[in-house]
Parts: structure tokens; C-alpha cells; sequence
């Protein structure tokens, strides 16, 4: 059974750094690409950022280019985003997602879910 | 960036009734990176369609996707009541992946 679970989560305040983890099981890690997708409170969904296979490829949104860094360790089964210089719009559930190809770009879609963890950005 | 538009905002119907939901796309994509999931409250979304009409595995074959280029439509034949919920379309394009902004199936 696939399962991703997210931690990391917290109240921060703005500017502050907070660093996600996500620890994959059930599946082969290093034959995926995996990404970051946010929803604000009582919003939509945002992608943040992918990661491929292999880490040869990243992307990100452009609302966080720059402030966040996604990476990956095979060898743990784990993702991660980093997550400096946050801003009160950065609030949201942080979900975790598998791929259902090796490339974070030009795949079918993402076919599992964590159930999140939350970020908050206040002072 | 594309932008991707979901209509209408809420659809209201009755378990039974069919759904139709659209999705279009602010410029031509591709439909093999094309996908729908659909969210309950407290949940994580879920991969419905995958390459605009391939179901996901284990998703009822009540549900079904078609369309190409800028408008995509996800069809619910026969609404059962754990089919209410928010639907969400998603594509890639231009180096980054976008989300429509959300259809709520209510009971009417």
C-alpha cells in the first residue's frame, strides 16, 4: 500500500525558515517524481514545486522561485521543501505527491496523496 | 502560465442525475497531461482521470473525461451520494502545472 506522510508543519513567523518532510512508502521512491502542492484555508489547489527520479530536474511555481528548494533523498524514501523568507500567503496544507512518471514535468498526473501537513505564517 | 477555468462554480443535483463539468484551458494543451481529481472535506484530492479520459485505477467507470485542446469535460453518468464533493482539472504546460479553480457537486 502507498502511503506519504507529511511533517514539518507549524506556526512560523513571517520571513522565518520551516523545512517539510515527507517519508514515502509502498512503492519504488527512486522511480518516481515527486512534488509539493499547497491549499490555503478554504481554497484551491497550488502547486508548488517538482522533483525528478533522480533530482536532475526541478521546477517551482514562480510565487515561491526563489524562497523555497525542493530535494529528495532515495536512499531514505524521503522528500523535502525548504522553505525560507515566508510570507502570510504561504499559509496552507502542504501535500505530498507521487508522480505517475520519472519526470516532475510532462507526466499523466499525480496518483497519491499525503494527508498534509499545515503551515502557518504569522506573527 | 496557463490558466484553467472550471464551470460552473457549483452544480446542484440530485443522486441519479448526471454531471457535467467543464475545464477550459487559457491557450491549447496537451491532452495526455490533462487530469481530474476530486477532493471530499478533510481529505487529500484523489486521481480521477489521467491523460484526459483514462480513468484512474479503482474509479468507477460512472466517471469518464474527454476533450483536446482548450476544453476538457468530466462526466459523472449516474451521481451516487459519495460522489458530492469538489472536482478539480489540472494540466501541465509552459514548465509549470496549474489547477482550475474548483466545481462543488451539491446535493440538491
Amino acid at each position: 500500500e502507498v502511503q506519504l506522510v507529511e511533517s514539518g508543519g507549524g506556526l512560523v513567523q513571517p520571513g522565518r525558515s520551516l523545512r517539510l518532510s515527507c517519508a514515502a512508502s509502498g512503492f519504488t521512491f527512486d522511480d518516481y517524481a515527486m512534488h509539493w502542492v499547497r491549499q490555503a484555508p478554504g481554497k484551491g489547489l497550488e502547486w508548488v514545486s517538482g522533483i525528478s527520479w533522480n533530482s536532475g530536474s526541478i521546477g517551482y511555481a514562480d510565487s515561491v522561485k526563489g524562497r523555497f528548494t525542493i530535494s529528495r533523498d532515495n536512499a531514505k524514501n524521503s522528500l523535502y521543501l525548504q522553505m525560507n523568507s515566508l510570507r502570510a500567503e504561504d499559509t496552507a496544507l502542504y501535500y505530498c505527491a507521487k508522480d505517475m512518471g520519472s519526470s516532475w514535468r510532462s507526466s499523466p498526473g499525480f496518483d497519491y496523496w499525503g494527508q498534509g501537513t499545515l503551515v502557518t505564517v504569522s506573527s | 502560465e496557463i490558466v484553467l477555468t472550471q464551470s460552473p462554480g457549483t452544480l446542484s443535483l440530485s443522486p441519479g442525475e448526471r454531471a457535467t463539468l467543464s475545464c477550459r484551458a487559457s491557450q491549447s494543451v496537451s491532452s495526455s497531461y490533462l487530469a481530474w481529481y476530486q477532493q471530499k472535506p478533510g481529505q487529500a484530492p484523489r486521481l480521477l482521470i489521467y491523460g484526459a479520459s483514462s480513468r484512474a485505477t479503482g474509479i468507477p467507470d460512472r466517471f469518464s473525461g474527454s476533450g483536446s485542446g482548450t476544453d476538457f469535460t468530466l462526466t459523472i453518468s449516474r451521481l451516487e451520494p459519495e460522489d458530492f464533493a469538489v472536482y478539480y482539472c489540472q494540466q501541465y504546460g509552459s514548465s509549470s502545472w496549474t489547477f482550475g479553480q474548483g466545481t462543488k457537486v451539491e446535493i440538491k
